[in-house]
């Protein structure tokens, strides 16, 4: 496996439920991101890992939960979710948090909450 | 807050052709950095080109090259001698300069996105 994997590809759960996602690079990166991807609407960022330490979170509701074990995996804790949470969720990495630095980006995981 | 503004939903341009995206952007900080991903059908998201807002050459990668306009907050993107694998969505990104020190807000801030199209 190269770059930035995500599972699973797609996820279709009901509001009650409680999902995981999972991201992981391969690329020896620092940082790792996750951004919300929903339609006709831009990429927002949702929370910042710096060596395993959370930088940022752009005031995302409480039924999402990061956690970053290791600077090679991410995940996002899902439980009671709405219908508009729906929507591609795209994990990223980058060397480090500094400015101009690539960030690559996962393929994403469609989710569907019912 | 930076925003991030692509005018144009979706363009379509003819294999071989030259197409412009255009993307203007509002912000108070004097340095930052811009982006131009691309995301094709079902893909991943990669970079295109960048550029740096201290820099006054404008960025170029191959047949991708951009018109920054610093006065203007303009950022748009040339492609030129348009290929078929070239139809995707592209967006414009913008980020604050470096956070290392604690300061500034992370992560790319982006365009909502154009939908290039290639006609054969």
């Amino acid at each position: 496996e190269t770059g930035v994997t995500q599972t699973p590809r797609h996820l279709v759960m009901g509001m009650t439920n409680k999902k995981s996602l999972k991201c992981e690079q391969h690329l020896g990166h620092n940082a790792m991101y996750w951004y919300k991807q929903s339609a006709k609407k831009p990429l927002e960022l949702m929370f910042v890992y710096s060596l395993e330490e959370r930088v940022e979170n752009n005031s995302v509701p409480s039924r999402f939960s990061p956690e970053c074990p290791n600077s090679s995996h991410l995940f996002l804790h899902l439980h009671t979710l709405q219908p508009e949470d729906s929507a591609l969720y795209l994990c990223a990495s980058s060397r480090d948090r500094g400015s101009y630095n690539e960030q690559f980006f996962g393929p994403g995981t469609r989710l569907t909450v019912l | 807050a930076q925003t991030v503004t692509q005018s144009q939903p979706e363009m379509s341009v003819q294999e071989a052709e030259t197409v412009t995206l255009s993307c203007t952007y509002d912000t108070s900080e004097s340095d930052y950095y811009l982006f131009w991903y691309k995301q094709p059908p079902s893909r991943q998201m990669i970079l295109v080109i960048r550029q740096e807002a201290y820099k006054q050459q404008n960025a170029t990668e191959n047949r991708f090259s951009v018109n920054f306009q610093k006065a203007a907050k303009s950022f748009s993107l040339k492609i030129s001698d348009s290929q078929l694998g070239d139809a995707a969505m592209y967006f414009c990104a913008y980020r604050s300069p470096l956070v290392l020190s604690g300061g500034g807000a992370d992560g790319l801030t982006f365009g909502k996105g154009t939908h290039l199209i290639i006609q054969p």
